[in-house]
């Protein structure tokens, strides 16, 4: 069975911190891993996505890598914010769709 | 350019009713994607439409089906409403396959079965 686990369900950090969430996939024939972003009730915001052929990929505080062989990817924020606090869920791309993690609920204290 | 759209935003439908959800993609992506998220299953993939075909399809009875037009535009269609069926259901566009390319999610419709 395809599956896709992240770990922490939830994290409570205080500001400025620096912090990692990490996905574990079991098939390592991926396409790419996406990190999405969603706030209560709210749909995705896409955040990084990582190509099979690339290591990791860069936007302001985020950093995302992806190790296949390990079927591991982990996001990477820097200096959090209150405003970072949110779910943060990753989704493998293979075969015909994107299989989502069940989530990393952050919560950045002021 | 615009994001992707979704309507309603919310639906309050009796068991047993059917329901139509609607989504319009970022202008120039060609490929839709359906989804339903509930706090027990999390997000779970419905379908997958390119060019008006649907490519691939998640693990969801007959009753739901769906349909894409020659915009890209898609709809989702429920029938005979079942109180587990309450969820938000997701659209996302991209520009080719989904599972290829980077998928853009709408803000959702909340459907609620009573």
């Amino acid at each position: 069975k395809q599956e896709v686990t992240q770990i922490p369900a939830a994290l409570s950090v205080p500001e400025g911190e620096n912090l990692v969430l990490n996905c574990s996939f079991t098939d390592s024939a991926i396409y790419n891993l996406q990190w999405f972003r969603q706030d209560p009730g709210k749909g995705l915001t896409s955040l990084l996505l990582i190509q099979s052929s690339q290591r990791e990929q860069t936007s302001g505080r985020l950093n995302a890598s992806l190790d296949k062989s390990s079927g591991r990817s982990t996001l990477y924020i820097a200096a959090s914010q209150p405003g970072d606090s949110a779910t943060y869920l990753c989704a493998r791309g293979s075969g015909d769709k994107l299989t989502f993690g069940t989530g990393t609920r952050l919560a950045v204290r002021p | 350019k615009a994001g992707v759209t979704q309507t309603p935003r919310y639906l309050i439908k009796t068991r047993g009713q059917q329901v139509t959800l609607s989504c319009s993609p970022i202008s120039g992506h060609r490929s839709v994607s359906w989804y339903q998220q509930t706090p027990g299953q999390g997000l779970q993939f419905l379908f997958e439409y390119f060019s008006e075909t649907q490519r691939n399809k998640g693990n969801f009875p007959g009753r739901f089906s769906g349909r894409q037009f020659s915009n890209s535009r898609s709809e989702m269609n429920v029938s005979t409403l079942e109180l587990g069926d309450s969820a938000l259901y997701l659209c996302a566009s991209s520009s080719e396959t989904a599972s290829y390319n980077e998928q853009f999610f709408g803000p959702g419709t909340r459907l609620t079965v009573l």
